[in-house]
């Protein structure tokens, strides 16, 4: 069956060191996602691709980079971690608007 | 911009009790509507969906009718179950070509035997 891995699951890591996660899918899917989930505020829209070599922004990107190399993966790093981006972080793929969502990486950055 | 309003939470229930969790919407144009549900320690999945006016979705019992004239796409399920605890999340699609979901803040729902 298709389906969309995350990794690792739990991390900590602390101030000012590069942290980067990973997404893979098998849906085949062009589209990917990567939002952070805090309470309070739902799910909110980091960055996202349409395809390989394609890279946008969402509406809180900044400290955040992503790349797209190959229809499969989105790896989201974190250029120098900070105490705000303590979070869940959810990716998605998905076409058509429908959305199929891994099961997270809680990060903490101490 | 696009926008996504709930209810505020968390909802307690009894089991068998009767379900509504409101959402309404602000978009321009044609947006599509869903419905996502988050079980305990899992990512979301997507539990229903309409794409134009007074269409509705269905799955699992939940149904939800999207409304142009009040911009609403309110979650109902006639009888709960201890199951249907989690968090729901009501999302908006823009207009065709823009793949990109807004969602709302969630309400929490616990259902209680």
């Amino acid at each position: 069956d298709a389906e969309i891995t995350q990794s690792p699951r739990h991390k900590i890591t602390e101030t000012g060191r590069q942290v980067t996660l990973a997404c893979h899918q098998t849906w085949n899917h062009n589209n990917m996602f990567w939002y952070r989930q805090d309470l309070g505020h739902g799910l909110r829209l980091i960055h996202y691709s349409y395809g390989v070599h394609d890279t946008n922004k969402g509406e809180v990107s900044d400290g955040y980079s992503v790349s797209r190399s190959n229809t499969e993966d989105l790896p989201l790093t974190l250029e120098s971690a900070a105490s705000s981006q303590t979070s869940v972080y959810f990716c998605a793929s998905g076409q058509l608007r429908e959305q199929y969502f891994g099961p997270g990486t809680r990060l903490t950055v101490t | 911009g696009d926008s996504v309003t709930q209810m505020e939470g968390p909802v307690t229930l009894s089991e068998e009790a009767f379900l509504t969790i409101n959402c309404t919407y602000t978009a321009t144009g044609y947006p599509s509507l869903f419905w996502y549900v988050q079980y305990p320690g899992e990512g979301l999945q997507l539990l229903l969906k309409a794409t134009k006016a007074d269409d509705k979705g269905s799955n699992k019992g939940f149904e939800a009718t999207y409304r142009k004239e009040t911009t609403s796409f309110h979650l109902e399920k006639g009888s709960v179950q201890v199951s249907d605890s989690a968090v729901y999340f009501c999302a908006l699609g823009a207009n065709f070509g823009n793949e990109k979901l807004t969602f709302g803040t969630g309400t929490r729902l616990t259902i209680i035997p």
